[in-house]
């Protein structure tokens, strides 16, 4: 398969800790990667290689893995993590690039 | 530190070439270890990875676009170009240039470009 395959929506309450999936096929052989992107503005590295952040990103945020799902967590969400999160992996090949469908999260 | 700046028209007629560049400041696009990437946002939907080129050529395609998309190389600018041939309202978009700078996902990104697509 050459999806990835995320919830549409997701809510957690100020200071909590929520956890966003994505999964398909591909994942049980190529990382997952995450971006969140907030209206008007591209996309944001905060995941990659399914668990490793990039310069500058909190840790607050999260990856793990496991077969064919890959999870992005937050710990203690606050008002501005609320955007758009999506997943990016290859495809079987490698060749390939996939996103999920993305995941709103709503922080309440 | 890596920077993208596309540049291109943010409406296109239907039937017609859809032709964006991205410049790139900081790095070469020859040395460039990850692929220079062009991805869209269609309007209230996901992003989709339109493709790819390494900088000795070799380039991949999103099979869902049914070879429209030409993605090249100019090393006496610096950029990348993408050409999207046979424009209808479906490709109406944000589409983004974008390239990893040391990490395994695509980290830097161009500004966007609103794509419209309207007689």
């Amino acid at each position: 398969s050459s999806e990835l395959t995320q919830d549409p929506a997701v809510s957690v309450a100020l200071g909590q800790t929520v956890r966003i999936t994505c999964q398909g096929d591909s994942l049980r052989s190529h990382y997952a990667s995450w971006y969140q992107q907030k209206p008007g503005q591209a996309p944001v590295l905060v995941i990659y290689g399914q668990n490793s952040r990039p310069s500058g990103i909190p840790d607050r945020f999260s990856g793990s893995g496991s077969g064919d799902t890959a999870s992005f967590i937050i710990t203690g969400a606050r008002a501005d993590d609320e955007a758009d999160y999506y997943c990016h992996s290859r495809d079987s090949s490698g060749h390939h690039l996939l996103f999920g469908g993305g995941t709103k999260l709503t922080v309440l | 530190q890596v920077q993208l700046q596309q540049s291109g028209p943010g409406l296109v007629r239907p039937s017609q070439t859809l032709s964006l560049s991205c410049s790139a400041s900081g790095v070469s696009v020859i040395n460039g270890g990850y692929p220079w990437t062009w991805i869209r946002h269609h309007p209230g939907k996901g992003l989709e990875w339109i493709g790819h080129v390494y900088f000795r050529g070799n380039t991949y395609y999103n099979p869902s676009l049914k070879s429209r998309a030409t993605i090249s190389i100019d090393t006496s600018e610096n950029q990348f170009s993408l050409e999207l041939t046979s424009m209808t309202a479906a490709d109406t978009a944000v589409y983004y240039c974008a390239t990893g700078t040391g990490y395994s996902a695509p980290d830097s990104w161009g500004q966007g470009t609103l794509v419209t697509v309207s007689s």
